[in-house]
Parts: C-alpha cells; structure tokens; sequence
C-alpha cells in the first residue's frame, strides 16, 4: 500500500536559517507529491505540488523535487521567516481513487526571532 | 480564497453517545471528504462523497460512521456511538471535480474528545 514518511519534529530554527523537511514515500506507480501546511487555528492548506518525476514544485520560497530515482520529496526554503511557523504535512495521491490522499504525520516547525 | 467551514471546532462527549460533525464545502464544489487525524499519527482517510453517495471509503469507516448531506450547503460525519479511540481531530475537505491533481481545500478541524 502507500505510505509517506516524513521527520519526526519539532524543528526549531532560527529566521533566515535554511530548512530541510524529509519525505520519503512507498506507493505503487506514478503518484502526484504534496505538501500541505497547516498554520495554527486554520485548515489543512496546499503548498505546493509535484505530479512527475523530476518535476519541482515551488510556492512562497519553498521548493520539492519530485525524485523517483529515491523515492522522496523533501521540503527546502532558503531563508525561514517566523510566519513560517507551522505544521508541515508530506502527502502523495495516486491517480484515481477519488483524490484519497495518504499524508505523513506531520512536523511542526517553529522560527524564533 | 474561499473556505471550508467546519462546527463545532471543539467536541466533547460521553462515550457510547452519538455525535454529528458538521461542515460547508465551497459553494460550487461536487466532492467531499472526511480526514481524521489522532493526536501523534497520520492523517487517514475516511471517505469520499459525490453525486449523494459514498464513492470510495477506508476500513476504518465501519458501520458506526456515516455521512450525509442533508441539504444544499451541509456535509455531516455521524459517529453513532462514540469510542476512546474515536478521539481525534476530523477535517472535511472538498473539490471541485475530483481529479487526481485538482486541488482539496480543508476546514480547520473539529477536535472530537470522547471520554
């Protein structure tokens, strides 16, 4: 079956300093990649997204390549800001199957000043 | 951008009791889905909802779960008679058209807390 595996938090970092969030996945043919964020009180939101291998997907300075060759997704951003901070969710979706998405646990991430 | 609503966002209740957790997808959306997550764990899903049926769910939606949309606007998650383990935070989520890349937008939760 699928399954996404992501680090095990919280990150702690300080503003400006470089992020990596691990994925890595197991899933049968060619799934599409997410990560969704989910900042405190509010819903599960997109970031961004990948659905072919090699293909990168980018949004508000994060980035994730979609590397098939060892099956992971891991979540850059160059420079983190404090409003970065969040619940940072890895998922993958196969094709068909009315969008059921299978989501890693999640890492918090925390940006002090 | 708009917005799935989810009420109440805190629910506390007595095991064995029966609860409905209600949500608004977006106006113009036909798919509509139930996440939960337990405190530590996945996100798992629960089922998917098009056309006023059930089109695909998990095997942990079993027969004290079902769902409903009882008019124009509501999507409701029934748990007919609540366990511990049912505790969890529950998202509704909801799609326009239900690709495999079309975009889910979630609700903010509602926290269930069965004691």
């Amino acid at each position: 079956g699928n399954s996404v595996t992501q680090m095990e938090g919280p990150v702690t970092l300080s503003e400006e300093a470089f992020l990596t969030i691990n994925c890595t996945y197991t899933a049968t043919g060619y799934p599409s990649l997410f990560w969704y964020v989910q900042y405190p009180g509010e819903g599960l939101q997109l970031l961004l997204k990948a659905t072919k291998a090699d293909d990168k997907g980018s949004n508000k300075g994060f980035e994730a390549t979609y590397r098939k060759e060892t099956t992971s997704f891991h979540l850059e951003k160059g420079s983190v800001q404090v409003s970065d901070s969040a619940v940072y969710f890895c998922a993958l979706m196969n094709s068909g199957g009315y969008q059921k998405v299978t989501f890693g646990t999640g890492t918090k991430l925390q940006v002090i000043p | 951008e708009p917005e799935v609503t989810q009420t109440p966002s805190h629910q506390v209740t007595q095991m064995g009791q029966e609860v409905i957790l209600r949500c608004v997808p977006i106006s113009n959306h036909l798919y509509f889905y139930w996440y939960r997550q337990i405190l530590g764990q996945k996100v798992e899903f629960l089922v998917s909802f098009y056309n006023n049926e059930i089109s695909e769910k998990s095997e942990i939606f079993d027969d004290q779960f079902s769902v409903e949309r009882p008019d124009g606007s509501n999507f409701t998650l029934k748990i007919r008679s609540t366990k511990l383990e049912d505790s969890a935070m529950y998202f509704c989520a909801s799609s326009e058209s239900g690709g495999p890349n079309e975009k889910l937008f979630f609700g903010s939760g509602t926290q269930l807390s069965v004691l």
